[in-house]
């Protein structure tokens, strides 16, 4: 099966910098992705990692650690409207997505 | 327009009820996905479908049953609701590119009240 951890809360200033962690174990890996939820809204793709490393969309960035079943949501500048909920998920082979249970964030001034 | 839109947006019901929850879309995506999503439970997956022939069963399928009328419409039942599947409900879809890992798009969401 899969399963997947990351922070509940995270709280950061305005204008700073936050990383979202997120470990997971799965029977197969292609890859890890990341969700943001504003409340009362819809899941929104925000980046997929199939290869170590970081890649860079803006002031969002994802990294990847194959060998240590590890990745991080990096948001840079944080602006109010970054308040919202983020989920890691992996796709397990020809299955859909499993999530994460979400990490909140809360940009304050 | 919205790419993927779901019906009714809120819906108050009371115990044994059935209800049927419905998601179209217009992005011509094969795979189509009904969602769970509970307080601090992030979002379980109910059922899926890869094409209009194709059902599967998700983590949580107990309770629900799914009708794909065509490649665009994908419902999900509650034959006899029951208060703990109060919840919010997300339907989605995504494409088949052949790569392990499809972007999902997701509809606006069901809010479901079980009295």
């Amino acid at each position: 099966g899969q399963s997947l951890e990351q922070p509940s809360e995270v709280t950061a200033v305005e204008g700073a910098i936050v990383q979202i962690n997120c470990t997971y174990q799965t029977s197969g890996f292609y890859g890890l992705s990341w969700y943001q939820q504003h409340d009362g809204g819809a899941p929104t793709f925000l980046s997929y990692n199939a290869l170590d490393g970081l890649e860079e969309t803006g002031r969002f960035s994802s990294f990847l650690s194959r060998s240590d079943s590890y990745g991080y949501l990096l948001l840079q500048e944080l602006q109010m409207k970054d308040s919202a909920s983020y989920f890691c998920a992996v796709p397990a082979g020809g299955t859909p997505l499993v999530f994460g249970k979400g990490t909140r964030l809360s940009v304050i001034a | 327009d919205a790419d993927v839109t779901q019906t009714p947006r809120n819906r108050i019901t009371k115990t044994g009820k059935r209800i049927m929850l419905e998601c179209s879309q217009t992005k011509g995506h094969d795979r189509m996905y009904w969602y769970r999503q509970d307080p601090g439970l992030g979002l379980r997956l109910i059922y899926y479908s890869f094409d209009v022939k194709d059902i599967n069963k998700g983590e949580i399928s107990d309770g629900y049953s799914v009708s794909r009328q065509a490649q665009a419409k994908f419902s999900l039942s509650l034959e006899s609701a029951i208060p703990n599947q109060t919840a919010l409900y997300f339907c989605a879809t995504s494409d088949f590119t052949g790569s392990s890992y499809n972007e999902q798009f997701f509809g606006p969401g069901t809010r479901l009240t079980v009295l």
